[in-house]
């Protein structure tokens, strides 16, 4: 089967720097992507890493390591408008089209 | 503006009652998806298809039923049969299933609720 852990949730103060671990198991992989989800709203895409080493995209940053099943989303110069939960997700088996698998999510609190 | 659309965004069901839930994308997109998000919860999928005419079980299809008679369209209907019905649905679109990695679009959503 497909599983991925995430913390449950995380606390960080405006301006700081913030990791979101997520560790996976997976019997085939095709990549780790991110999702961000307001309360109450659509979960919107942040990124995807396909490969091992760091993606950058504006103050996000996403990191995959395929030997340790293991990836992280770095957020940096943290504002309010960062508190949302955080999902990381897998593909699901290459038969089932773009299935995807989610995380149980963190819930970032980015506190004044 | 191209995007998917669900409907209603709050909807309530009586016991016994069948409802459904509406999602139309005008992105052109081949795939679709249904989840259901749990309170603290991550996504799981119910259904999902591929392509026109053809659709597949999630995680958690018992007691939903969809179709997909057009590209734009995948209802999903909640039956009876869905004893623990009340979750806020997010139906996404992907380009294709073909690529290895396709970005999945969501929309708003449509909580609902048992009365």
């Amino acid at each position: 089967g497909q599983s991925l852990e995430q913390p449950s949730e995380v606390t960080a103060v405006e301006g700081a720097i913030v990791q979101i671990n997520c560790t996976y198991q997976t019997s085939g992989f095709y990549g780790l992507s991110w999702y961000q989800q307001h309360d109450g709203g659509a979960p919107t895409f942040l990124s995807y890493n396909a490969l091992d080493g760091l993606e950058e995209t504006g103050r996000f940053s996403s990191f995959l390591s395929r030997s340790d099943s293991y990836g992280y989303l770095l957020l940096q110069e943290l504002q309010m408008k960062d508190s949302a939960s955080y999902f990381c997700a897998v593909r699901g088996e290459y038969n089932q089209g773009g299935k995807l698998i989610f995380g149980q999510g963190t819930e970032l609190s980015v506190k004044p | 503006d191209g995007g998917i659309t669900q409907s209603p965004k709050y909807l309530f069901r009586k016991e016994g009652q069948n409802v459904t839930l509406s999602c139309e994308q005008n992105l052109n997109h081949d795939a679709m998806y249904w989840y259901r998000q749990d309170p603290g919860q991550g996504l799981r999928l119910i259904y999902y298809s591929q392509i026109v005419n053809d659709f597949q079980k999630g995680d958690i299809a018992e007691g939903y039923s969809v179709s997909r008679e057009k590209k734009e369209s995948f209802p999903l209907t909640v039956t009876s049969a869905q004893k623990n019905p009340t979750a806020f649905y997010l139906c996404a679109s992907s380009i294709s299933v073909t690529g290895v990695f396709e970005t999945q679009y969501f929309g708003p959503g449509t909580r609902l609720l048992v009365l």
